[in-house]
């Protein structure tokens, strides 16, 4: 059964500062990998997604990586603000659009 | 723009009383599921459909029930057999046919709290 598991689960950094999220899952068979951001109280708002055959993925300040061999996928945010302070979450489609999640990464950007 | 549209933003439910959450979706999406997001728990699968007039049980469908008569829509109703129903319930829907490349959409939320 495939297992999403987000470390840590709560972050702080100072603004300014590069941070890699870290999302890990259990079976490699996957279709494809999404990131999500999500503010209190809203819903969720897709960053990126990388599909199997690719290795990253790069939107403005944000750069995804997926390791399948290994199980891994990393968000990297570069030089991070204030305003980045959400629960990032990712997102496995084992191949039937059903996605598994993990339980995200709480993320605070202090300035 | 296209988008998922849920409503009520809010909704409060006395003891023993059903009460049913919207989802609209205009993205021309085949797929639309159900989840119920709870503390520290990230997010548990409910229901889903893949096609107009058939849908599936999730992980911890037991107290809800769905229906999915037109494409656009897929509304999620709590019964009263759901003991613990107070939670964030998120709509999310997808493309399906070309290997998920698009990802999940998902609506703003809904939440459901038990007075």
């Amino acid at each position: 059964k495939q297992e999403v598991t987000q470390i840590p689960a709560a972050l702080s950094v100072p603004e300014g500062e590069n941070l890699v999220l870290n999302c890990s899952f259990t079976d490699s068979a996957i279709y494809n990998l999404q990131w999500f951001r999500q503010d209190p109280g809203k819903g969720l708002t897709s960053l990126l997604l990388i599909q199997s055959s690719q290795r990253e993925q790069t939107s403005g300040r944000l750069n995804a990586s997926l390791d399948k061999s290994s199980g891994r996928s990393t968000l990297y945010i570069a030089a991070s603000q204030p305003g980045d302070s959400a629960t990032y979450l990712c997102a496995v489609n084992p191949g039937t659009y059903k996605y598994i999640f993990g339980t995200g990464t709480r993320l605070k950007v202090l300035a | 723009d296209g988008g998922i549209t849920q409503s009520p933003k809010y909704l409060f439910r006395k003891e023993g009383q059903n009460v049913t959450l919207s989802c609209e979706q205009n993205l021309n999406h085949d797929a639309m599921y159900w989840y119920r997001q709870d503390p520290g728990q990230g997010l548990r699968l409910i229901y889903y459909s893949q096609i107009v007039n058939d849908f599936q049980k999730g992980d911890i469908a037991e107290g809800y029930s769905v229906s999915r008569e037109k494409k656009e829509s897929f509304p999620l109703t709590v019964t009263s057999a759901q003991k613990n129903p107070t939670a964030f319930y998120l709509c999310a829907s997808i493309r399906t046919g070309t290997g998920g490349v698009d990802g999940y959409t998902f609506g703003s939320g809904t939440r459901l709290t038990v007075v």
